[in-house]
């Protein structure tokens, strides 16, 4: 079975500041890794995925996360925070070559202080 | 392209009544998968449905029923409405004849059982 840790269900930081949020997972199987963000009152909308390569993947807004296989870690983070990600993060795997249920961790939250 | 959608976008029910939710998936995609998130939760994997089977089952009582339909669109029932059943109901389609099956979002269905 997977499982998927966040380790931070909350996380306040100064708009222009970097912030890093800490996903760790759990399986006896290869996995596909991913962050979605949720903005206030929306559906999931999926931030950037790891498939397979280089494990170091960046999104279309500054958002960039590393896939370290000997922690099973996938930490995502940004060198510059804005007002506007002010969201739930959740991160997120599904088995390798599977195509079935995604396992999401519980989420946290990003408040952006002004 | 249209994207994934879901109606109603909030319900109120009272307990042990029924509820019928429904999703229509993104053009081209072949499989849609459900998934509950309660409040200050990451989304729980409910069911998927491939080609109008049902495709894999998470830990949900038999009480959550599914359909999917031939244009692949489809509806999650609950019966018997529990006060825990209060959550956002979240589908995702996506199209398993590909190599990689990206589930894209659509927005929800909040459900409140009083």
């Amino acid at each position: 079975a997977q499982s998927v840790t966040q380790l931070d269900s909350q996380v306040p930081v100064f708009e222009e500041a970097p912030v890093e949020l800490r996903c760790n997972y759990s399986s006896s199987v290869s996995v596909y890794l991913f962050w979605y963000v949720q903005y206030p009152n929306q559906g999931l909308q999926l931030l950037l995925k790891y498939l397979s390569g280089s494990t170091l993947v960046e999104s279309i807004n500054g958002f960039e996360a590393e896939f370290n296989k000997s922690q099973t870690s996938f930490h995502l983070r940004k060198p510059s925070v804005h007002i506007s990600d002010t969201a739930e993060y959740f991160c997120a795997v599904t088995r390798m070559n599977r195509d079935d249920k995604i396992i999401f961790g519980k989420g946290t939250r990003l408040h952006i202080l002004p | 392209e249209t994207g994934v959608t879901q109606s109603p976008t909030h319900l109120i029910k009272t307990r042990g009544q029924q509820v019928t939710l429904r999703c229509s998936s993104q053009s081209g995609h072949n499989t849609v998968s459900w998934y509950q998130q309660a409040l200050g939760q990451g989304p729980q994997f409910i069911f998927q449905y491939y080609r109008e089977e049902e495709n894999g089952r998470g830990n949900f009582p038999p009480r959550f029923s599914g359909l999917q339909f031939p244009n692949y669109s489809s509806e999650l029932n609950v019966n018997a409405l529990e006060l825990d059943d209060s959550a956002l109901y979240l589908c995702a389609s996506s199209n398993r004849d590909h190599s990689y099956n990206e589930q894209f979002f659509g927005p929800g269905t909040r459900l409140t059982v009083l």
